[in-house]
Order: C-alpha cells, then structure tokens, then sequence
C-alpha cells in the first residue's frame, strides 16, 4: 500500500539559510499535518492543512511557513535556519476524520 | 487543553517476558487514544487505536491496550516480548471532534528488550 513520502530523507543546512521540506500524502487523503520531533523528544504539532486550507496551528515558529498545493502534496518552509531547529520533521495524513499515517521523516541538521 | 503522561522513560525486559506500558491523559473533552512505536531512525507506526466500543483493543504485533475511562489511562500490554520490539512507543491522544484531529504526544517509553 501506498504510504507518506517525505523528501528528502536528510538535509544538512548552515545557519541563516533556508529549507524546504516536501510530503506526499497517502492518495486520496484530505488532511495533511507537520510535526516536529527533537532529540530525545516527542513529536510536537506545527500545522496542519485540510483540502489544502489551513485548518489548525501549533507551536510553528514565524520564520516556518507552509502550504498544501493543487494535487495535495505540502511543502514546509524554514528560513533563517538555527541550531534548535535540527530536528526530525515528520509529515503524516489522514482521511476524513480517520487516524493519520506518518512518512518516514526528513531529519534537518543545522551546523 | 489535553495532556499526556507516559510514566516511564524506558523500560528494561527481557525477551520472551510481558510488558506493560502506562499512558494517562488529561482532557476536557472526550478523546480518540493511540499507541504508536517508532523504530531507531523510522517514522512512526500506529500499533493501536481507541476510537469507540470495547475498552479493550487489539493492535498490530501482538500488542493490546485497555482504555479505562474512570482512571483516564490506556495502558499497553504485550505477553511476551521479542528483541524486535525493542524501539520507543508513544502514546498520543485527539481530542474531540475526530480521530484525524492533530495529536498530542507522551514523553516516549524505551522498551529495551534484553536476550
């Protein structure tokens, strides 16, 4: 069965650049979500998007943005990167209301 | 706002014994409850859901968990553990409305499972 892809799968920045984190959800799912997971952390919500209009916020920082586009695939973008931003982002989406299914995450690393 | 305590941090067993891990939830609300495992350097993978109906639901793996309303826990339970289990497990909760609300996390459960 088809699952959440996430690209890429590792990504190494320096500070101050900018990052763009992409999730393909499981076809015909409507609801798509970002959380972010830090070392030794749980995961915690940073947005969410429901036929592609955002439908709830978290604890997102102002210099993260994101979208859902046409064909349901969500971009995450994080400019002006720092060191606490490294972190393992996983995107996960569900279908009405049902429970979500993760991606195997994009692991950020910012030096 | 809803909350979620996983009272151990890491759990030390030894392969073939049972297993059991605490989750307790607070929330005004009522919830929709979920285990999830995650492997060294994997995603996260549902083990478990409670939505509605029996308390006591059955999950992947052999693993089952009981959602016990009055003492707001859902604790997870496997008999007999292999050193394959050995990853962190996650008890999350969705508040309210629906299953696909976002979910809040516990603190993670290290199950090492020792030979």
């Amino acid at each position: 069965a088809a699952g959440v892809i996430q690209s890429p799968r590792h990504l190494i920045k320096e500070k101050r650049e900018t990052a763009t984190l992409k999730c393909y959800p499981i076809p015909r799912h409507d609801t798509v979500y970002w959380y972010q997971q830090g070392p030794g952390q749980d995961p915690q919500f940073l947005i969410s998007f429901y036929e592609k209009m955002q439908s709830d916020k978290g604890s997102i920082p102002d210099r993260f943005s994101a979208q859902q586009f046409s064909d349901y695939h969500s971009e995450l973008n994080m400019s002006s990167l720092e060191l606490g931003d490294s972190a393992l982002y996983f995107c996960a989406s569900s279908f009405r209301n049902t429970e979500a299914f993760f991606g195997q995450g994009t692991r950020l690393t910012v030096v | 706002a809803q909350s979620v305590t996983q009272l151990d941090s890491q759990v030390p067993v030894f392969e073939e014994a049972p297993v059991e891990l605490r989750c307790n939830y607070s929330s005004s609300v009522s919830v929709y409850l979920f285990w999830y495992v995650q492997y060294p350097n994997q995603g996260l993978q549902l083990l478990l859901k409670y939505l509605s109906g029996s308390t006591l639901v059955k999950g992947i793996n052999g693993f089952e968990a009981e959602f016990n309303k009055s003492q707001t826990s859902f604790h997870l339970r496997k008999p007999s553990v292999h050193i394959s289990d050995t990853a962190e497990y996650f008890c999350a909760v969705s508040e309210g409305r629906a299953a696909g609300n976002k979910l809040t996390f516990g603190g993670g459960t290290r199950v090492l499972v020792k030979p």
